[in-house]
Formats: structure tokens, sequence, C-alpha cells
């Protein structure tokens, strides 16, 4: 079943502003990632949180996970027109050993006013 | 590093042939491969897991026997769509992993199929 339910489905804003993004998930997970889907093309990671971590930075990214609310946020500070794209959140369920199968939210698709 | 490319990146093909799209770890010994299905403007469905050597598992609702993948060494993972019809036109992305990489999947650009 899917989880990793994100909101807004769509956000436009200005360039320079700040873009929140959030997601939900409905059961236990390993850990949560984000990533980033430019039209038409692959999708690129941008950052993991493991379920025992609260809080994760890289760069302009700020990636929160609150497992009691079993939600996360991705903020994008200071907002680039490069920055356009569809941002995906994607919950990974630990296999026994080896790789995680993830399950991908439905999107944010957000797009950057220069 | 860790680099997954894709082969080809579009297709068009006509209805009833097959078609084989191919996924490759170019730095890195994949040994689980993922393959995703994605429509306009959606996000990406699982189709399949694949481990070198083994045969694939399919997600619930996959055909098997239409979407055949098999993942041959720890660099390449083919997908061929047998028997085409346009309900299959598709983005078809595939997804790269290693034991030991603290759980993150590399994804390929993907590869646009359109069925006639």
């Amino acid at each position: 079943s899917q989880q990793g339910e994100e909101d807004p489905q769509a956000l436009s804003i200005q360039e320079g502003e700040n873009a929140t993004m959030n997601c939900s998930y409905k059961t236990s997970i390993n850990n949560l990632q984000w990533y980033r889907q430019n039209s038409g093309r692959g999708l690129v990671h941008l950052i993991l949180i493991r379920s025992n971590e609260r809080e994760k930075h890289s760069g302009r990214l700020r990636v929160t996970l609150d497992t009691s609310k079993k939600s996360s946020s991705l903020l994008i500070t200071a907002s680039r027109a490069a920055d356009t794209a569809s941002y995906f959140c994607a919950t990974a369920e630990r296999r026994g050993q080896g790789a995680q199968k993830l399950v991908f939210g439905q999107g944010t698709r957000l797009t950057i006013n220069p | 590093g860790a680099v997954v490319s894709q082969h080809p990146s579009r297709v068009i093909c006509k209805s009833g042939t097959s078609v084989k799209i191919e996924c490759r770890s170019l730095d890195f010994q994949a040994t689980t491969m993922f393959w995703y299905r994605q429509f306009p403007k959606k996000s990406l469905m699982l189709m399949a897991t694949s481990n070198e050597g083994s045969k694939a598992t399919y997600e619930q609702g996959v055909e098997k026997d239409k979407f055949l993948i098999n993942h041959a060494s720890l660099t390449l993972s083919t997908l061929t769509v047998t028997s085409a019809h346009p309900e299959d036109s598709s983005f078809y992305i595939c997804s790269a992993a290693q034991w030991g990489m603290r759980g993150e999947q590399y994804f390929g650009p993907g590869t646009r199929l359109t069925v006639t």
C-alpha cells in the first residue's frame, strides 16, 4: 500500500522565499528519504533521515522527522529558480539483509518564480 | 560516484513487440536493483526487486511474464516488456543499491517507453 503522502501537491513561490513540503506515512519505518526529480528525468537523492533522528541539515535543506506523528518535512531555504522540480519522500522498510524497499509519496511539484 | 545509467533513454515500439531496457551501475557493484514505473505527474510505483543471480521479486499486481527481469551480473539488470501494448507506455526507472550503502538507492535517468 502507498504511504508517504505529501502536501501540498503543488507549491509556487517567489525566488528567495522558503519552501516547506510535508510528508506523512502510516507504518513503522527504518528511515525516510527525500528525492528530487526534474521533469522527465531520474531521481536525485537529497537526504536520508533515520528513525532515531529528529532533524538533519544539508546545505539549504532541512529535514525533520516526527515518528510520533509519522510525519516529515523538507524545508528549502532561500529558494532558487533551479530548485523547480518535483520532490518525493520515500519511506524505507527493511527487507532482511540488504537493500531496502522504498515506498514513494505522491510528490510535491515545486515552482520557483524568478 | 554511485552512477547508474539506463539505455535507451527513449524508445518507441509497435504494439506486440518486445522491448529491453538496461540498467547499469557504473562505478559500484549493485547487489540489488529495483525497477519502478512512473505515470505522468504521478509517483513511482515499485514493480520488482532483483538480486544478482536470483529470481526477481515482483510486487502485487505486476505480471512477471510480461515484465521479465534479469539481473545477471553485479552491474547489469534488464527489464524486458514483452508483447507491449499502448497501456505499457510509461516512464521506467531503475535504481541500484549495494549492501552496506546505508540504505541509499541510486537512480538511473529513466527510459520513456511509447507503444504505438
